[in-house]
């Protein structure tokens, strides 16, 4: 099966409603990243975050180690946060090999 | 803070042909990576380089050669390119495998 999933596919929200992303992984993680990606664009680093919670803005980021399990969630969403999001993870200790999720495809309507 | 820059941004080549896209980060990151994105897709490790001279290899490295030829610079050679490869191709680097930063990518197109 796949090493990382990331759920829902896709999202359709009104502007001002919050968003949950789920990343789920196979094994343990050593090191664990979430991007943003505009469509056509770079990638952006959102957060490096391993295991436990970060917050930047009205982002926060939750990673659960031991249960093989990371989210995204965003507060009061807005059009400008229409786009990609996905979770990248090094799956084997001392290994500096990243495996991508498929992403999730974010559409915040006005 | 540091950048990563890749050339060309787009790049034109005929089926077969042998094709080399560059990177260059100025971070003085020990680690390289290269990854394809298909449109609409995920991101596929090619391959990826520890330290200056190491090379390794990711789940999509046949048809592909790399070449770390100094610490800030990474270079991907398309062997002999094929229609069903066009991609974006991205570059990051990080400090011992940790935060990865991106390049803008290249785009190639295979006539």
């Amino acid at each position: 099966g796949q090493q990382v999933q990331q759920s829902p596919a896709s999202l359709v929200l009104q502007e001002g409603e919050n968003a949950e992303l789920q990343c789920n992984f196979s094994s343990t993680a050593t090191r664990l990243q979430w991007f943003y990606q505009h469509p056509g664009g770079r990638l952006v680093s959102l957060f490096y975050n391993p295991s436990g919670t970060k917050h930047t803005g009205r982002l926060t980021s939750t990673t659960v180690t031991n249960e093989r399990r990371s989210s995204l969630h965003i507060s009061s969403s807005q059009t400008t946060d229409s786009g990609t999001y996905f979770c990248a993870i090094d799956l084997n200790t001392g290994n500096y090999k990243y495996v991508f999720g498929a992403g999730t495809r974010l559409k915040v309507i006005a | 803070g540091g950048i990563i820059t890749q050339t060309p941004k787009f790049l034109i080549g005929q089926e077969g042909q042998k094709l080399t896209l560059k990177c260059q980060q100025n971070f003085n990151h020990d680690t390289m990576y290269w990854y394809r994105q298909d449109s609409g897709k995920g991101l596929r490790l090619i391959y990826y380089s520890i330290t200056e001279n190491d090379l390794q290899k990711g789940d999509l490295s046949e048809g592909y050669d790399a070449s770390r030829e100094k610490k800030s610079s990474f270079s991907l050679t398309v062997t002999s390119a094929q229609k069903n490869e066009m991609a974006v191709f991205l570059c990051a680097s990080s400090w011992g495998g940790a935060e990865q930063f991106f390049g803008p990518g290249t785009r190639l197109t295979v006539l």
